[in-house]
């Protein structure tokens, strides 16, 4: 069975850039997985921040940015703000109508 | 504007049916495609099942067994059946739209309702 991996947790200075990544234990994330990035703080419905790889949702400041790095889905965070400190998961959408989602990793900004 | 709200019981015994409903405002039912999601207390979210209309539901393999997923185009809402639940199943049950052009991720979000499994 597949797992979408992702860190655990992540730590950040303020103003400071962190890229989160999407794995897979095998395989490698490519574009054809579609993957999407969420946001969660305590207690809040998902946010979606980024879809398709890279592209941003309405209203997402375009300090977050999505990519594929080497063999990883990977949200960037450039010019860290307090309010960043969140919980993301990443999505990958498996084929025949099945997705799967990371861990989530819980980001920090101290 | 989409709007999600889920409805249904927050307690349900052990062994027994947890049935939750997503009322769909601000949009068709019957025009986009539909996911349930969980997310059980401090851990991470877990996709469900997925519908597109009233006969086309796809599952978590995992919960496939247990799992129901239905679309009332009359009352522009889908619900969601799991049964045999147990306290594993107590979550944060989130409905939520695809994105249109591929439906590939989601877009809109209920708020979520929780549902503890207890006797």
């Amino acid at each position: 069975q597949t797992v979408v991996t992702q860190e655990p947790s992540f730590s950040v200075s303020p103003g400071g850039t962190v890229t989160l990544t999407c794995g897979l234990t095998s395989g490698s994330v490519s574009t054809t997985y579609y993957p999407s990035w969420y946001q969660q703080t305590p207690g809040q419905a998902p946010r979606t921040l980024i879809y398709n790889t890279n592209i941003r949702s309405s209203g997402v400041p375009d300090r977050f940015s999505g990519s594929i790095l080497g063999n990883k889905a990977a949200l960037t965070i450039t010019g860290a703000q307090a309010d960043d400190e969140s919980d993301y998961y990443c999505v990958l959408y498996m084929g025949s109508a099945v997705w799967v989602f990371g861990g989530g990793t819980k980001l920090t900004v101290l | 504007q989409v709007q999600l709200q889920e409805s249904g019981p927050g307690l349900v015994k052990p062994s027994e049916t947890l049935s939750l409903t997503c009322t769909v405002s601000g949009g068709s039912v019957s025009a986009d495609y539909w996911s349930w999601i969980r997310q059980p207390p401090g851990k991470g979210l877990e996709w469900m099942c997925y519908a597109y209309n009233s006969a086309t539901t796809y599952y978590n393999p995992s919960l496939k067994s247990r799992l129901t997923m239905s679309v009332d185009t009359s009352k522009n809402q889908f619900s969601l059946n799991l049964n045999s639940v147990t306290a594993a199943d107590t979550a944060v049950y989130y409905c939520a739209k695809h994105r249109r052009g591929g439906g590939y991720s989601f877009d809109h979000w209920g708020r979520g309702t929780p549902v503890t499994v207890s006797s």
